[in-house]
């Protein structure tokens, strides 16, 4: 069964500093990995998909890594704004035959300080 | 159209209610899953549809009913629920179970069973 884990759980900064979010999985048979932002009481909004056979992504100030063989991504997110804080979440498509599912990670709370 | 769209945004019901959650995508996207989120949790998969037929119960309460009555459109129909259904009932989309795409979240409804 595939786990993902997301460390640190929360995670607190002052405005202007790079930082980096790490997920890991157990199983490496997946089709991708996508990064998502969720605000209090909101719905998810898609950061970065990453494809398995992919290294990285990159939109704006975030880039998205994947180690697929040793189960790890990282979020870097650069020159943070207080605009930036959410909760991060992970989560992979699983490459299983009939039970295809994204498998989400615990989430990462994210606090930008001004 | 790049949305996933759900109504109502909140819902307040009593346990002996009839409700239902509608999610809507006009994307051409031929998976749709339904997912609840407790708070401070990562979203539980519950319910997937591939090309309008159940491809996946994640061992949900008969109490919640799923319906796809075509491609564009996913229900969620809720009978004698308890409190502890009182959720936030997220709706996503994707091209296909089997595929490299990523998923797309709509904004959730807030759920507070009475």
């Amino acid at each position: 069964k595939q786990e993902v884990t997301q460390i640190p759980a929360a995670l607190s900064v002052p405005e202007g500093e790079n930082l980096v979010l790490n997920c890991s999985f157990t199983d490496s048979a997946i089709y991708n990995l996508q990064w998502f932002r969720q605000d209090p009481g909101k719905g998810l909004t898609s950061l970065l998909l990453i494809q398995s056979s992919q290294r990285e992504q990159t939109s704006g100030r975030l880039n998205a890594s994947l180690d697929k063989s040793s189960g790890r991504s990282t979020l870097y997110i650069a020159a943070s704004q207080p605009g930036d804080s959410a909760t991060y979440l992970c989560a992979v498509k699983v490459a299983n035959f009939g039970n295809e599912k994204l498998t989400f990670g615990t989430g990462t709370r994210l606090t930008i300080i001004p | 159209d790049t949305e996933v769209t759900q109504t109502p945004k909140h819902l307040v019901m009593g346990m002996t209610n009839k409700k239902s959650l509608k999610c809507e995508q006009h994307m051409g996207h031929r998976a749709m899953y339904w997912y609840k989120q407790k708070a401070k949790k990562p979203p539980e998969l519950m319910f997937v549809y591939s090309y309008e037929k159940l491809s996946i119960n994640e061992s949900v309460p008969s109490r919640f009913s799923p319906e796809c009555p075509n491609s564009s459109l996913l229900n969620l129909h809720l009978h004698a629920l308890q409190p502890e259904d009182s959720a936030l009932y997220l709706c996503a989309s994707s091209q296909g179970l089997t595929d490299f795409y990523g998923y797309t979240f709509g904004s959730g409804t807030r759920l507070t069973v009475v």
